[in-house]
């Protein structure tokens, strides 16, 4: 079954600490691959996005993330993070029609 | 400003009651979509509509009914619900099926409490 999953529901950083999130996802056809965020008492938006090319992509505030073919991965990074970083990540794929598939999103908080 | 409008923001309701969450964008998309959001868990796709046609229903239960009637809002129609269903329903629109230029917008979600 499609599937998306995130290493961990639950980090804590300080700040300047650099992040990186984990996600692998089970898909065998070609991927659209996505990152959304949703800060406290807002709604998801959306961070970054890999569709085809370069496989390293720049988001929105410093974010960047990886598409590893061999590894089904699409780790998201940021090499300084701050407190307005805190937030909930989600990863997700596309997987045709009207289908987005999602993880279970992780959790970060970022001690000023 | 999400462009992607969800009323109520929360709501509970006891097992017998009716009740409908609703939803409007303001985008000009053509597809709209409602997930559900439950704490540690994946985001769960229950319909999508595309044009106004449900396109994507994924094994919901009948007690959570879905109407489109215009490109530009979405009901979810609840009724005899369960405590299980207590969650974050979250409504999304997108042009096409949200790949390529044009992901998914979302909408701040209906906070649910089934009593």
């Amino acid at each position: 079954a499609q599937s998306v999953s995130q290493h961990n529901h639950h980090v804590i950083l300080s700040e300047a600490a650099s992040l990186e999130l984990g996600c692998n996802y089970s898909y065998g056809g070609t991927v659209n691959l996505f990152w959304y965020v949703q800060y406290p008492g807002q709604h998801l938006q959306l961070l970054l996005k890999y569709f085809s090319g370069d496989p390293l992509v720049k988001g929105i505030k410093g974010f960047e993330a990886e598409f590893i073919k061999s590894k089904f991965s699409f780790n998201l990074r940021k090499p300084s993070v701050q407190w307005s970083d805190t937030a909930e990540y989600f990863c997700a794929v596309y997987t045709g029609g009207f289908k987005t598939i999602f993880g279970a999103g992780t959790r970060l908080f970022v001690k000023a | 400003e999400t462009g992607v409008t969800q009323t109520p923001r929360h709501l509970v309701m006891g097992m017998t009651n009716k009740k409908s969450l609703k939803c409007e964008q303001h985008l000009g998309h053509n597809a709209m979509y409602w997930y559900k959001q439950s704490a540690k868990k994946p985001l769960e796709l229950m319909f999508v509509y595309s044009l106004e046609e449900r396109v994507e229903n994924n094994s919901v239960p009948s007690r959570f009914s879905p109407e489109c009637p215009n490109s530009s809002h979405l009901f979810l129609h609840l009724h005899t619900l369960q405590p299980e269903d207590s969650a974050l329903y979250l409504c999304a629109s997108s042009q096409g099926g949200g790949v390529g230029n044009s992901p998914l917008h979302f909408g701040n979600g209906t906070r649910l409490t089934v009593t």
